[in-house]
């Protein structure tokens, strides 16, 4: 069975500060991972994935997560934070078994102070 | 517009009544989920379709209820039996394949049972 863990519920940075959202997972096949993004009150929107080749991955709002294997982590990453930011973030992983079903952290809640 | 849409957005409820929450999808998708969320606990599976006509129990199906009779729609029933059922209900979709790993999410139902 898979599982992840998100280390912390809750960051708080000042803005244009750098930020790290740790997730780690465990699983005992190849995995398929994702960071999701929640604002309030909203679903989630896909922030960005890692499903095969180059282990940095990047989404389009400045926001870049790491796939280390050795150490099985997906660690989110921002270099400076804008109040935008400020929403619910969730890792999840996946085994591309026959459900595709997505296994989620417990999240991490990012509030950014001016 | 493509999406999913869940109705209603808030839906009060006395203990010991079923409610059923809608989910509706114009993607096309053949996958679909239903979630609950509480807070510092993430997304829990509840069920899970992959095809019209068939669904899965996912890792908290008790006291809940599901149907697929469309490809369009998988309504979620929360019976009496849900001891617990205030809470966030997220609705989600996606393809087959690779690509489906990606689950897009509907605005959610936030129930409050009293």
């Amino acid at each position: 069975a898979q599982s992840v863990t998100q280390l912390d519920s809750q960051v708080p940075v000042f803005e244009e500060a750098p930020v790290e959202l740790r997730c780690n997972y465990s699983s005992s096949v190849s995995v398929y991972l994702f960071w999701y993004v929640q604002y309030p009150n909203q679903g989630l929107q896909l922030l960005l994935k890692y499903l095969s080749g180059s282990t940095l991955v990047e989404s389009i709002n400045g926001f870049e997560a790491e796939f280390n294997k050795s150490q099985t982590s997906f660690h989110l990453r921002k270099p400076s934070v804008h109040i935008s930011d400020t929403a619910e973030y969730f890792c999840a992983v996946s085994d591309l078994g026959g459900a595709q079903k997505l296994v989620f952290g417990q999240g991490t809640r990012l509030t950014i102070n001016p | 517009d493509g999406g999913i849409t869940q109705s209603p957005k808030y839906l009060f409820r006395k203990e010991g009544q079923n409610v059923t929450l809608s989910c509706e999808q114009n993607l096309n998708h053949d996958a679909m989920y239903w979630y609950r969320q509480d807070p510092g606990q993430g997304l829990r599976l509840i069920y899970y379709s992959q095809i019209v006509n068939d669904f899965q129990k996912g890792d908290i199906a008790e006291g809940y209820s599901v149907s697929r009779e469309k490809k369009e729609s998988f309504p979620l029933t929360v019976t009496s039996a849900q001891k617990n059922p205030t809470a966030f209900y997220l609705c989600a979709s996606s393809t087959p394949g690779l690509a489906g790993l990606e689950q897009y999410f509907g605005p959610g139902t936030r129930l409050t049972v009293t």
